[in-house]
């Protein structure tokens, strides 16, 4: 099994630009997250997903937009990228909450917005 | 709202010294979960330890440990004799289990603690 992966790892934007990050699961898990982890800040909750086809606002939402189509994908949408938004971003996913598992990291994704 | 502190930003070490990272957080939820994360400066984040509200015993696993004290609000983390590949940045993190079961194991992260571990 891989995991968790993402696409691509390694992103620089130009003010302005758009592009979408991809996460991908293999464990049919239901649960999936984004993240952005920004220095001194830890990890920051952008959205996530209880199953396919539902999305929610996470701690840091603006500017950036999601969608689950399939259950194995997250995708993280930056429609019109910001230098704020230079970080590094991280998918989850889990089982279920209610069996209280642990969340599994994809490798992230480093963005810089110039 | 919950929230997670880990106010030691950075920690320095020589190796086989032990070194314990603190956590404290809060939380208005009976039952919630704490969590430790690894990450190595390869980047990725590798789980820990998971420890429910309800259980309070202290944890050992080889040269890790783990306290938590509901009457401090701490989950502090304890590495014996430490070594350069303990070198790393340390999370914290927390998640709460409403009655409604609403917080969809959302978590809460701590600022990190980096740790370097000098031979």
């Amino acid at each position: 099994n891989a995991g968790v992966t993402q696409t691509p790892k390694f992103r620089v934007l130009k003010t302005g630009q758009s592009m979408t990050l991809l996460c991908a699961q293999d464990m049919n898990h239901e649960y999936m997250y984004w993240y952005r982890q920004d220095p001194g800040m830890g990890l920051r909750l952008i959205h996530y997903s209880v199953g396919e086809g539902t999305t929610a606002k996470g701690e840091v939402p603006d500017g950036y937009n999601v969608s689950r189509l399939k259950k194995q994908n997250f995708l993280l949408g930056l429609e019109s990228a910001a230098p704020s938004q230079t970080s590094v971003y991280f998918c989850a996913s889990s089982e279920s909450p209610l069996t209280w598992g642990e969340q599994f990291f994809g490798p992230g994704t480093r963005l810089t917005v110039l | 709202a919950q929230k997670v502190t880990q106010a030691q930003t950075e920690i320095s070490v020589v190796e086989k010294e032990d070194v314990t990272l603190d956590c404290v957080y809060e939380t208005r939820d009976t039952t919630y979960y704490l969590f430790w994360y690894k990450q190595p400066p390869s980047g990725e984040l590798v789980f820990l330890i998971r420890r429910n509200s309800f259980d309070e015993q202290n944890e050992i696993s080889g040269r890790y440990s783990w306290n938590f004290q509901k009457s401090t609000s701490s989950f502090n983390f304890t590495i014996t004799a430490s070594q350069v590949v303990d070198s790393a940045v340390y999370f914290c993190a927390l998640s709460e289990a409403n009655a409604g079961g609403t917080s969809y194991g959302k978590l809460t992260f701590g600022q990190g603690t980096i740790l370097t571990v000098h031979p």
